[in-house]
């Protein structure tokens, strides 16, 4: 068990749609981010947060947004879905240190028809 | 540009044999840090090992190691005495940009590895 908590595992929804994934990072970890995986493709980063401020950002698409509270829980909200955003979306956490790897949560995986 | 390269895609692999999973990165800081993480079938992500920018050593975690060439900047995973359990898709990843704003941690597309029995 990572510690890391991501909710919903599974989600099915229609085109148009909009959903939010949610994450709870491992205790102690201030950084969190989402990565998206298609089918067989590597994982494609998305977006950093630290202690609630965004940090870096990555091929993430504009009907996608996201947020870190003060608690450091994460949502992830994608808007206007598309067949194409079905995918497994990761949340990590980590601590902001070189040798620190990232713990992933199990992912949310997305389907959109 | 692509930042970390893995060049196969595929690997077949026999029961007990020693395995090597290629990794090339490319990076302009000093201080970086580099991963392994397994994916199995069953879609979590699991790390395996690390390697520092700094250390001298390779790193070693149970029968994966890790050969680090930094002149090359390559960082091979190899798995020692293959088992069945670990047929999965394997990823190397690096962590750059420490002590900047964004701190990136960058994928690779991974290489999909199948032990044979």
């Amino acid at each position: 068990d990572s510690g890391v908590t991501q909710t919903p595992k599974h989600l099915i929804t229609a085109t148009g749609q909009r959903v939010t994934l949610r994450c709870s990072p491992r205790s102690g970890d201030l950084s969190v981010y989402w990565y998206q995986q298609s089918l067989d493709q590597g994982l494609q980063f998305l977006i950093q947060y630290y202690n609630g401020e965004e940090r870096a950002k990555g091929n993430i698409l504009e009907r996608f947004s996201a947020q870190q509270f003060p608690d450091l829980h994460s949502e992830l909200n994608l808007s206007s879905l598309e067949l194409g955003d079905s995918a497994l979306y990761f949340c990590a956490s980590s601590v902001r240190d070189r040798g620190s790897p990232l713990h992933f949560g199990n992912g949310t995986r997305l389907t959109v028809t | 540009a692509q930042k970390i390269t893995q060049t196969q895609p595929g690997m077949f692999v026999q029961e007990k044999e020693a395995v090597t999973l290629d990794c090339t990165y490319d990076t302009s800081d000093q201080s970086y840090g580099l991963f392994w993480y397994k994916q199995p079938s069953s879609g979590e992500m699991i790390f395996l090992i690390y390697q520092g920018s700094y250390d001298e050593q390779n790193a070693t975690e149970g029968r994966y190691s890790l050969n680090f060439q930094k002149a090359r900047k390559s960082a091979n995973l190899v798995i020692s005495a293959s088992q069945l359990g670990d047929s999965a898709m394997y990823f190397c990843a690096m962590r750059e940009g420490l002590g900047n704003r964004d701190d990136k941690i960058i994928f690779g597309k991974g290489t999909r590895l199948h032990i044979l029995p």
